[in-house]
């Protein structure tokens, strides 16, 4: 595969539930960002992971919780999530420290909370 | 803190014709980063076109181009000879080009979505 991929593509859990989206990137990058897209507004970065460091937490809620094993891999572990956290998640992927530095993203993970 | 304004929530054209985005942004800083990205249906972001602030030229991408003003903070997005496949949410992006910090962070408008009618 190329590209940025994600799994699940869409979700549907119960506000009582644990699940985690997996972000795979398979093009040598070394940052990955989690973004968060809800209707009428606009994308909102949750997560960045530097070399598999955390570098950035947009002061987003402890039941978003993140984790980069390696710079290929992102992941966002969910538990008791409130409906509001219904939303696109999107995972992207850049080559950190060069001047142009274009972030590439996958399809998402359309979540839906009941 | 850099805000990135696309006026236009909806926009449509006719196929063949051409149709331009718009995109304001706010920032102090003077060297920089900007970006086109389109989202059809399928969801995926994909990215259309880039323009470095440090360069005169608009950037072009077939038949993708902006129009790049500076002074007026000001960078829209022209399709030529629209396609039906060009129907999409487009969004306007904005990068710091400092390093250190949050450079990297990209700063997204709300969206243009684009009808293209047959």
């Amino acid at each position: 595969e190329t590209g940025v991929t994600q799994t699940p593509r869409h979700l549907v859990m119960g506000m009582t539930n644990k699940k985690s989206l997996k972000c795979e990137q398979h093009l040598g990058h070394n940052a990955m960002y989690w973004y968060k897209q809800s209707a009428k507004k606009p994308l909102e970065l949750m997560f960045v992971y530097n070399f598999k460091e955390q570098t950035e937490n947009n002061s987003v809620p402890s039941r978003f919780s993140p984790e980069c094993p390696n710079s290929s891999h992102l992941f966002l572990h969910l538990h008791t999530l409130q409906p509001e956290d219904s939303a696109l998640y999107l995972c992207a992927s850049s080559q950190a420290g060069r001047a142009e530095d274009t972030q590439y993203f996958g399809p998402g993970t359309r979540l839906t909370v009941l | 803190a850099q805000t990135v304004t696309q006026s236009q929530p909806e926009m449509s054209v006719q196929e063949a014709e051409t149709v331009t985005l718009s995109c304001t942004y706010d920032t102090s800083e003077s060297d920089y980063y900007l970006f086109w990205y389109k989202q059809p249906p399928s969801r995926q972001m994909i990215l259309v076109i880039r323009q470095e602030a440090y360069k005169q030229q608009n950037a072009t991408e077939n038949r993708f181009s902006v129009n790049f003003q500076k002074a007026a903070k000001s960078f829209s997005l022209k399709i030529s000879d629209s396609q039906l496949g060009d129907a999409a949410m487009y969004f306007c992006a904005y990068r710091s080009a400092n390093s250190g910090g949050s450079n990297y962070k990209l700063t997204f408008g709300k969206g243009t979505l684009l009808t293209v009618n047959p």
